[in-house]
């Protein structure tokens, strides 16, 4: 298993452009989500989805958007970067219930100049 | 609103010292909690998951506490080693938040020197 991959590693924007990120997961997760993480800084949840079609707000949505068409796809999408998305976005899977961990992909950083 | 507190923010021990990590949150509504390691420029790798139920976890040279009720967990780290040196972030999952979310706390950046 490859577990959860992310694409582009790094990717320098220009203020106003646009970009998606993208994320795959074969561990056939339901749930997927999207994370930032300001220098110094915990993550902050941007989007999650409990499966195929189902999308939902996290705690700093604002700036980005998601869809979920299929298990194992979750592309986050930025529409008219701005400097203050500049940061580290991890995208993570976890099966379902309680007991299971999340996996994390190794991140994508983000420059908006 | 969930809020995770984590202290110290950066500890630095010479190999071969325990490790203390705390971690404090104020909804004490959780499912569980988890300890994760983050290594530079890396994405998190999942140490340890503590039920609600349970009052530690143990998995080798770790072992971590929880304290439902007041709101604590605790991550030791037995006999450090200079690989241990990464940043360690606590997440609670509140029984409130759909979807197995987690909140997280700054995390504390450890530096074990040989």
């Amino acid at each position: 298993n490859a577990g959860v991959t992310q694409t582009p590693k790094f990717r320098i924007l220009k203020i106003g452009q646009s970009m998606t990120l993208q994320c795959t997961q074969d561990m056939n997760h339901n749930y997927m989500y999207w994370y930032r993480q300001d220098p110094g800084m915990g993550l902050k949840l941007i989007y999650y989805s409990v499966g195929a079609g189902i999308t939902d707000k996290g705690e700093v949505p604002n700036g980005y958007n998601v869809s979920r068409s299929t298990t194992e796809d979750f592309p986050l999408r930025l529409e008219l970067a701005a400097p203050s998305q500049t940061s580290v976005y991890f995208c993570a899977s976890s099966h379902a219930g309680a007991t299971d961990t999340q996996y994390f992909g190794p991140g994508t950083r983000l420059t908006v100049l | 609103k969930q809020e995770v507190t984590q202290i110290p923010a950066a500890l630095s021990v010479p190999e071969g010292e325990n490790l203390v990590l705390n971690c404090s949150f104020t909804d004490s509504a959780i499912y569980n909690l988890q300890w994760f390691r983050q290594d530079p420029g890396k994405g998190l790798t999942s140490l340890l998951l503590i039920q609600s139920s349970q009052r530690e976890q143990t998995s080798g040279r770790l072992n971590a506490s929880l304290d439902k009720s007041s709101g604590r967990s605790t991550l030791y780290i037995a006999a450090s080693q200079p690989g241990d040196s990464a940043t360690y972030l606590c997440a609670p999952e509140p029984i409130k938040a759909a979807g197995n979310k987690l909140t997280f706390g700054g995390g504390t950046r450890v530096l074990v020197k040989p």
